[in-house]
């Protein structure tokens, strides 16, 4: 069983459009992941939250916003996305420092 | 800066094969390494990891991997494959909120 989860599992939106991932994690973990991931490569990293406040950005586009609204959740608003930023989004989550991220199953995006 | 390098982007073994995945690291300290597996369209799962403590690390579904500080590698083996082994791995190093990963290598398994 799986303590990362996130939703929703697909999700096919216009260029106009704007949507919203979300993860939840029951781990009591204080730092939590987003990650892009193309086909046949491996993860990159976007945004890190840590104790609910931003510590990193990967120089992600701004149609790209993160919110971490507790400790728990952990959300990606999308809005006007463009077809490249079709990928596979996956949430993980850890302790502090070096400790093991334990990811979600992830959310399939296109872009049309 | 830490890195890590899959030697291998496909690796094709047969049922009961032994199984070998190498990965070799570039550290300034005394890294934290990882192997996760991904079956298609899902997400990563954690097979093992080495923390500095035993060289030898079993992991989950029959794999383990050596720390060799000597040779900077952890390379991942599986003595004996199976169909359901058939996925993508990634190697992956540490760095303080961070983890870097390899390319990946896709393990095939035919009967």
């Amino acid at each position: 069983d799986t303590e990362v989860t996130q939703t929703p599992k697909h999700l096919v939106m216009g260029m106009t459009n704007k949507k919203s991932l979300k993860c939840e994690q029951h781990m009591g973990h204080r730092a939590m992941y987003w990650y892009k991931q193309k086909a046949k490569k491996p993860p990159e990293l976007m945004f890190v939250y840590s104790y609910e406040k931003l510590s990193i950005n990967e120089s992600v586009p701004s149609r790209f916003s993160p919110e971490c609204p507790n400790s728990s959740l952990l959300n990606l608003h999308l809005h006007a996305l463009q077809p490249e930023d079709s990928a596979l989004y996956l949430c993980a989550t850890s302790g502090q420092g070096k400790d093991t991220q334990y990811f979600g199953p992830g959310t399939r995006l296109t872009v049309l | 800066a830490q890195s890590v390098t899959q030697l291998g982007s496909h690796v094709s073994v047969s049922e009961g094969a032994l199984v070998l995945l190498r990965c070799n690291y570039s550290s300034s300290v005394p890294p934290y390494l990882f192997w996760y597996v991904q079956y298609p369209n899902q997400g990563l799962q954690l097979l093992l990891k080495y923390t500095s403590a035993a060289t030898l690390v079993k992991g989950i579904n029959g794999f383990e991997a050596e720390f060799k500080k000597s040779e900077t590698s952890f390379h991942l083996t599986k003595p004996s494959a199976h169909m359901s082994d058939a996925a993508e791995y990634f190697c992956a190093v540490s760095t303080a909120s961070k983890l870097t990963f390899g390319t990946g290598t896709r393990l095939q398994v035919t009967l």
